[in-house]
């Protein structure tokens, strides 16, 4: 069965640490995507990756960085310089093309101890 | 650029009644239209989509959609409700020259009561 899978479906982090959230898929679609999701703000792009080992900004990746070494997997890493990280993270795939729809993983809530 | 706006945040409606959620965009360019729910702690599911041709679209769930270029709008449909259908909806839009980046609507949240 095809699809995105993220991982852990929850997380916590003490103030000051760096953690990672995984976001792995096997559609072989060429595009992934980070996104911030916060009640009553819909979904915000954090990065975005349309090929292996290249990655653009969104709208909101300060405190955030992301890698691309392999076409299955999109790897997001929430630093200590993310302020307010609490939240619902969604990653999603596509295939390339502004006409293509994405497919959405399941998500990993964030909070802070 | 580009925006979504979703004109209610919280739609209440009761079982078997029908139901509209409204969506409309700006946008300078052509542009293709997406509509995606999403249920409680899960990720979004696309519902449907408009690329070109038939303005009339429809998607799964029995949902539809119609496209109106004049008004910059891509409502979303059902004919009548269920329990099940309690979500949160989602209208996005992307440019049909731009890169692959979705803008999001900030949702709506339909609550279907029995």
């Amino acid at each position: 069965d095809g699809g995105i899978t993220q991982s852990p479906k929850y997380l916590f982090r003490k103030e000051g640490q760096n953690v990672t959230l995984s976001c792995e898929q096997n559609l072989n679609h060429d595009a992934m995507y980070w996104y911030r999701q916060d009640p009553g703000q819909g979904l915000r792009l954090i990065y975005y990756s349309q090929i292996v080992n290249d990655f653009q900004k969104g709208d909101i990746a300060e405190g955030y960085s992301v890698s691309r070494e392999k076409k299955e997997s999109f790897p997001l890493t929430v630093t200590s310089a993310q302020k307010n990280p609490t939240a619902f993270y969604l990653c999603a795939s596509s295939i390339r093309g502004s006409n293509q729809p994405q497919h959405f993983g399941d998500g990993t809530r964030l909070s802070i101890l | 650029a580009q925006s979504v706006t979703q004109l209610d945040s919280q739609v209440p409606v009761f079982e078997e009644a029908p139901v509209e959620l409204r969506c409309n965009y700006s946008s300078s360019v052509s542009v293709y239209l997406f509509w995606y729910v999403q249920y409680p702690n899960q990720g979004l599911q696309l519902l449907l989509k408009y690329l070109s041709g038939s303005t009339l679209v429809k998607g799964i769930n029995g949902f539809e959609a119609e496209f109106n270029k004049s008004q910059t709008s891509f409502h979303l449909r059902k004919p009548s409700v269920h329990i099940s259908d309690t979500a949160e909806y989602f209208c996005a839009v992307s440019q049909s020259y731009n890169t692959d980046k979705l803008i999001f609507g900030t949702g709506t949240r339909l609550q279907v009561f029995p």
